[in-house]
């Protein structure tokens, strides 16, 4: 399998719950990342991982918790969501942090409903 | 800062015709590159066209070219005979701290449709 893969593609969950998205990346990249697309929105960009390492964190609430445990996996963990949390969570990835050069890679996403 | 601003949130094309979408930014860099990606209703956004700013050539991928205006700083996207296919969100994206250095930053992108 190639590319950038995101699980699950759709979610639901209430405001107590906790879960988990999953992204996961077969190009050998070493930088990763997650956006929040919201409509009538440009793309936010969340979390920046360069060689498993968060080297960007922009005011993200602390409900929304980044995980990178290698170069090809990167988790987004939820808890405690409010409803204006609800939106499409996009991954992508890069070569490296130089990689705006040659643009990312993104996987379809999951859309979020929170309830 | 560097922005990008799409003017057109939604446009429409007879399918076979040409449409052209534009994209203005704002840098203070003199070497940058400029981005087009394409979101399908299947959601993955996927990279269309890329431009460097130090090229004076426009960048042409088959039925897509931009019109890369420098010193306007302008990054419009033609789409030559229109497919069923190309309907879609299409953004503009460039690097936030201009060059190859930093996030890409994304506009708000332009819905078009085409129509049979």
């Amino acid at each position: 399998e190639t590319g950038v893969t995101q699980t699950p593609r759709h979610l639901v969950m209430g405001m107590t719950n906790k879960k988990s998205l999953k992204c996961e990346q077969h190009l050998g990249h070493n930088a990763m990342y997650w956006y929040k697309q919201s409509a009538k929105k440009p793309l936010e960009l969340m979390f920046v991982y360069s060689l498993e390492e968060r080297v960007e964190n922009n005011s993200v609430p602390s409900r929304f918790s980044p995980e990178c445990p290698n170069s090809s996996h990167l988790f987004l963990h939820l808890h405690t969501l409010q409803p204006e949390d609800s939106a499409l969570y996009l991954c992508a990835s890069s070569q490296d942090r130089q990689g705006a050069a040659y643009g990312y890679t993104f996987g379809s996403g999951t859309r979020l409903t929170v309830v | 800062a560097q922005t990008v601003t799409q003017s057109q949130p939604e446009m429409s094309v007879q399918e076979a015709e040409t449409v052209t979408l534009s994209c203005t930014y704002d840098t203070s860099e003199n070497n940058y590159y400029l981005f087009w990606y394409k979101q399908p209703p299947s959601r993955q956004m996927i990279l269309v066209i890329r431009q460097e700013a130090y090229k004076q050539q426009n960048a042409t991928e088959n039925r897509f070219s931009v019109n890369f205006q420098k010193a306007a700083k302008s990054f419009s996207l033609k789409i030559s005979d229109s497919q069923l296919g190309d309907t879609a969100m299409y953004f503009c994206a460039f690097p936030s701290s201009g060059g190859s250095q930093g996030n890409l930053i994304f506009g708000k992108g332009t819905k078009l449709s085409v129509k049979p």
